[in-house]
């Protein structure tokens, strides 16, 4: 089955500084790689995803890119801010397939 | 509804009995997941409906879990003789088609089992 596998465990950057958050996936077939932050004590959301026939997707100051070739994908964070302070998790899944798996998160601290 | 609802928020059981938590997923959300998620970890996979069917049930981690969705909106994962390593939250998420989308996912229901 799929492991993915999400890097680091936690990050602490400065206010402003940008976050990059990486997750390696094991599956060839896996083509939807979503990305959601759960604050303390709340449910996972959807933030930014993105398909296998598009190398980088971006929204405001969050940015997503793809490797197919190296099955590895990143979360880029730009200007970060106090509230983006959350753990954020990645998932790969199928399209053929219902399930995602997760990484196990990366807890992002950013310092005012 | 406007978002995925889980009951209870909380649930507090002994070990060895049985439990029931409840998911009422987004109206028109023909895909419904059961997530279970430990302290540090990522949610980790248990069933997935499309309709009333389980279309996947490999991350159910043994036969004392159980879950229906009758009429192909709510859904309710029954837990059976209920052990300590059972305490987590466990999540809901719908989506409007079956893959290729994001989840909606609903607040939690925590359980603890003493």
């Amino acid at each position: 089955g799929e492991n993915v596998e999400q890097h680091p465990s936690t990050l602490s950057v400065q206010e402003g500084d940008s976050a990059v958050i990486k997750c390696t996936y094991s599956d060839s077939a896996s083509n939807y790689f979503p990305w959601y932050k759960q604050e303390l004590g709340k449910r996972p959301q959807l933030i930014i995803d993105i398909r296998s026939n598009v190398g980088e997707k971006k929204d405001q100051r969050i940015a997503v890119t793809l490797n197919k070739t190296a099955k590895h994908f990143s979360l880029h964070i730009t200007e970060t801010q106090p509230e983006d302070s959350a753990v954020y998790f990645c998932a790969a899944s199928r399209d053929n397939a219902g399930k995602s798996t997760f990484g196990d998160g990366t807890t992002l601290t950013v310092k005012p | 509804g406007a978002g995925v609802s889980q009951t209870p928020s909380n649930k507090v059981t002994e070990k060895g009995k049985y439990v029931e938590l409840r998911c009422d997923p987004i109206s028109g959300h023909t895909a419904l997941y059961w997530y279970r998620q430990s302290l540090g970890q990522g949610p980790e996979f248990l069933i997935y409906f499309q309709g009333t069917g389980a279309a996947d049930d490999s991350g159910l981690p043994n036969d004392r879990f159980f879950a229906v969705r009758p009429e192909g909106s709510v859904s309710t994962l029954k837990i059976q003789r209920t052990e300590r390593g059972d305490s987590a939250v466990y999540l809901c998420a719908s989506s409007p088609r079956r893959t290729g989308y994001g989840y909606t996912f609903g607040s939690g229901t925590r359980l603890t089992v003493v």
